[in-house]
């Protein structure tokens, strides 16, 4: 049973950059049919995709965020990351790391726990 | 503001149908498949429905969805106090280049 875990710092100042890992467990991110996932969710509830990448390095990006973030993915590791440049107040949020299964619509099968992202002076 | 738009709340009490509506446009729900996700609280979102309604294994029959045209829309019958959740819609949009998200519905059971 694939499951997935986030890390990352908790607390950011402004205008840091805010770096995620997401580790996978119980199946290899080699799979192919999967995309490797970030979204974001605001304290008011609303879902923010952010993007994702398949495990030979192709991404997609939201346009909204296109200019501020990276993802990268590390197979020998099964892991996956998320930086974010520049961050602000805005960008406070609960973060998932997830699974995006092809295969389903582009249904997201798979969710981490998540980790909250405060960004504060 | 979200793309796709869901009441924001909903009710019913135990045994009772309910349903929740999301209506998209034509560059999401109308050319792409939707999923809907269920989020108890302070967990993460769960995925209930695929490919517009298809049930991943474990998902019980008394949760089901359709679509139709530019809105799709989510029933869960039979009610119980473990449905009280966030329910959220989703769809690939073709002119955004965006996986986009319903606003959320909160479902309560009285």
């Amino acid at each position: 049973q694939v499951q997935l875990q986030e890390s990352g710092p908790g607390l950011l100042k402004p205008s840091q950059t805010l770096s995620l890992t997401c580790t996978v467990s119980g199946g290899s991110i080699n799979s192919g049919g999967f995309y490797w996932s970030w979204i974001r969710q605001y304290p008011g509830k609303g879902l923010e995709w952010i993007g994702y990448i398949s495990y030979s390095g192709s991404t997609y990006y939201s346009p909204s965020l296109k200019s501020r973030v990276i993802i990268s993915v590390n197979t020998s590791e099964n892991k996956f990351s998320l930086n974010v440049t520049s961050v602000t107040a805005a960008d406070t949020a609960v973060y998932y790391c997830a699974r995006t299964d092809m295969g389903l619509g582009e249904a997201i099968d798979i969710w981490g726990q998540g980790t909250m992202i405060t960004v504060s002076s | 503001q979200s793309v796709l738009t869901q009441p924001p709340s909903a009710s019913g009490t135990p045994g009772q149908r309910v349903t929740i509506s999301c209506s998209g446009s034509s560059s999401n729900i109308g050319s792409n498949p939707v999923a809907w996700y269920q989020q108890l609280p302070g967990t993460a979102p769960q995925v209930l429905i695929s490919k517009n309604y298809q049930r991943p294994s474990g998902v019980p029959d008394r949760i089901s969805a359709s679509k139709s045209g530019t809105s799709a829309s989510l029933a869960i019958s039979g009610l119980q106090s473990d449905d009280e959740a966030d329910y959220f819609c989703s769809a690939w949009d073709d002119s955004l280049n965006v996986y986009v998200f319903g606003s959320g519905t909160k479902v309560t059971v009285l």
